[in-house]
This record gives structure tokens, C-alpha cells and sequence, in this order.
């Protein structure tokens, strides 16, 4: 049962343009969320996170959205460059019986068409 | 470079074998996650050790075991290796067992059991 889905396998945006990835969640207790970004042959780096009490956190050219009543969040990425092909995994932070552990989705890969 | 390393890049061995797996993590994080990523799959928690002690058990197999070390390096034990456990195999650091803190990635060990 996955508790973090991101349901997009792939997506392709043109350069300038808006990117939004999507990651859903089932768990109303996990308390923080992180998207990182994935190069092939290299290991995950941090983009951006987010507090389970806030809404929104920008950082340059990415924003990530939280909506807890539906259990959902979104990072866009304005505008959208070549350099951000890759793929996006989004993560959960579960402390809930006194775990500490990270929630993966499986990944939405991103394509910006030059 | 994420200040993680992890030994060795490439691994190839047997049915039935055992391999280790080594990971450093950044100068001064206690905190080391190991993951499993399968073929088009997303990064699956393995587990997690915080200043040598473990702190949080994910989907790790009972034929899989791991710790760290006093000098906080980690080792990940696979044995009787299937062609299932084919992977990439990530090791991530970060300063603190606790959320908000983004996790370091190594660049992976790739294992293939033939």
C-alpha cells in the first residue's frame, strides 16, 4: 500500500513554461514533505521541503504547495529550463509511532523541451 | 558532490552469495538511511541508524541486516542473494534523526546478482 503516489510517470514542458509535479498522500500525520530531483547515475539531491503547518515555501524558481484537507502537494518549477530534466521524487517524513522514517514516491520524470 | 560516499559503484555477483555494502556519511551528520531503488521503482527505506543505534526499520528483508560504526561509517549485509535483489542500493546522511532535516545521498552502489 503506497502511502506517497506520484501518480504522473513523466512529463514534458516546453523551456519558459510552468512544470507542476504531483504527489498525493494518505497518512494526515506525516509532518514534513521534501521533493528532491535525480540525475541519472547520481543519487537523489534536496530541492525543497515543507512543514506539515504550512501551506507554501518558495525557493527561486520552485514553489512547493501543501494541502492538507486533500492530502496533497505540488512543486512548480517557473520558468521551466533544460537543466531540470530529470526525475522528481517526492517524500513524506513519518514520525507517527515513534518512527522516524522518509515515504518515497516512485518518481515523476521531467522533461523540458528546449 | 554530496560530501556522501559510498563503496563499492558497481558489485556483480551469485545467486546465494553475501555482499557488503559500505557508506560514508557527511563530516558531522550521525544520522544514515540505507535504500533499495529496483528497476522503475522509487527509493524504498531500508533503515535507519542514528549515532549507532538503530531508529527506524523500513522494508528490509530478514536476510538483509546493517549498522554503524563508532566512526558513524555504515555497512549494509545482503545475504543469499537473489536475482530479486538486483538494485540500487543508496545510502543517505543527514545531522539529525529528526524531520525537516534534508538527507545527503551517496551516488549509490549498483548490485547485480546473475
Amino acid at each position: 500500500d503506497q502511502q506517497v503516489k506520484q501518480n504522473s510517470p513523466s512529463l514534458s514542458v516546453q523551456e519558459g513554461r510552468i512544470s507542476i509535479l504531483n504527489c498525493d498522500y494518505t497518512n494526515s500525520m506525516f509532518d514534513y514533505f521534501l521533493w528532491y530531483k535525480k540525475y541519472p547515475a547520481e543519487g537523489p539531491t534536496f530541492l525543497i521541503s515543507i512543514s506539515s503547518i504550512k501551506d507554501k515555501n518558495e525557493d527561486g524558481r520552485f514553489t512547493v504547495f501543501l494541502n492538507k484537507s486533500a492530502k496533497h502537494l505540488s512543486l512548480h518549477i517557473v520558468p521551466s529550463q533544460p537543466g531540470d530534466s530529470a526525475v522528481y521524487f517526492c517524500a513524506a517524513h513519518d514520525s507517527t509511532s515513534g518512527t522516524y522514517k522518509y515515504i518515497f514516491g516512485t518518481g515523476t520524470r521531467l522533461k523540458v523541451l528546449a | 558532490d554530496s560530501g556522501v560516499t559510498q563503496t563499492p559503484k558497481h558489485l556483480i555477483t551469485a545467486t546465494g552469495q553475501r555482499v557488503t555494502l559500505r557508506c560514508s556519511p557527511r563530516s558531522g551528520d550521525l544520522s544514515v538511511y540505507w535504500y533499495q531503488q529496483s528497476l522503475d521503482q522509487g527509493l524504498q527505506f531500508l533503515i535507519q541508524y542514528y549515532n549507532g543505534e538503530e531508529r527506524a526499520k523500513g522494508n528490509i528483508l530478514e536476510r538483509f541486516s546493517a549498522q554503524q560504526f563508532p566512526d558513524l561509517h555504515s555497512e549494509l549485509n545482503l545475504s543469499s542473494l537473489e536475482l530479486g535483489d538486483s538494485a540500487l542500493y543508496f545510502c543517505a546522511s543527514s545531522e539529525s534523526a529528526h524531520s525537516g532535516y534534508e538527507q545527503y545521498f551517496g551516488p549509490g552502489t549498483r548490485l547485480t546478482v546473475t
